[in-house]
């Protein structure tokens, strides 16, 4: 089946520790973006590629990486230096063009 | 500025009653793309309709219908006859054709339908 996966669904890591959260997709689709979602908020744009090997910063970058070295794939790692890194995450990719984004199924991670 | 508001946080309604899940934009594009969202328990995000900015026609799908008037800024989303299966979060986004940032959605906070039986 066509679509997005985001892996592991519930990540928990402690204090100080890089993460990485997976996302795969196989809709062929060029765009691929990360939100974080805090409880009570809307969705926040971390960063997005539209290209492979190229991306941008998105409103919320601070502390996070990424890479786009496959059309497919585009993994956000969580770094040391995000503050406040527990949230649940959520990727999306769309076609070229303004249509609307398919979402994976989320990432909540925990940092204790 | 780019801005969507979604006034109201929380809604909780009996099973057929019809909800109105109101949203405004700003912009300063004049193309531009609205959207409708819905989060289940299980959090993917389910896509319900796009609109651009030069078509105001309202739409119906089945017991959704969409209210899109550019005088106010508003694309208010209403569930007629509601279902216990509504409940949900609801999103409204917003998609700006110009400034390089193609595609990406700028998100209300969202509002938290309950629909009791």
């Amino acid at each position: 089946d066509g679509g997005i996966t985001q892996s592991p669904k519930y990540l928990f890591r402690k204090e100080g520790q890089n993460v990485t959260l997976s996302c795969e997709q196989n809709l062929n689709h060029d765009a691929m973006y990360w939100y974080r979602q805090d409880p009570g908020q809307g969705l926040r744009l971390i960063y997005y590629s539209q290209i492979v090997n190229d991306f941008q910063k998105g409103d919320i970058a601070e502390g996070y990486s990424v890479s786009r070295e496959k059309k497919e794939s585009f993994p956000l790692t969580v770094t040391s230096a995000q503050k406040n890194p527990t949230a649940f995450y959520l990727c999306a990719s769309s076609p070229a063009g303004y249509t609307e984004a398919f979402f994976g199924q989320g990432t909540r991670l925990t940092v204790v | 500025a780019q801005k969507v508001t979604q006034a109201q946080t929380e809604i909780s309604v009996v099973e057929k009653e019809d909800v109105t899940l109101d949203c405004v934009y700003e912009t300063r594009d004049t193309t531009y793309y609205l959207f409708w969202y819905k989060q289940p328990p299980s959090g993917e995000l389910v896509f319900l309709i796009r609109r651009n900015s030069f078509d105001e026609q309202n739409e119906i799908s089945g017991r959704y219908s969409w209210n899109f008037q550019k005088s106010t800024s508003s694309f208010n989303f209403t569930i007629t006859a509601s279902q216990v299966v509504d409940s949900a979060v609801y999103f409204c986004a917003l998609s700006e054709a110009g400034g390089g940032s193609q595609g990406n959605l700028i998100f209300g906070k969202g509002t938290k339908l309950s629909v009791k039986p």
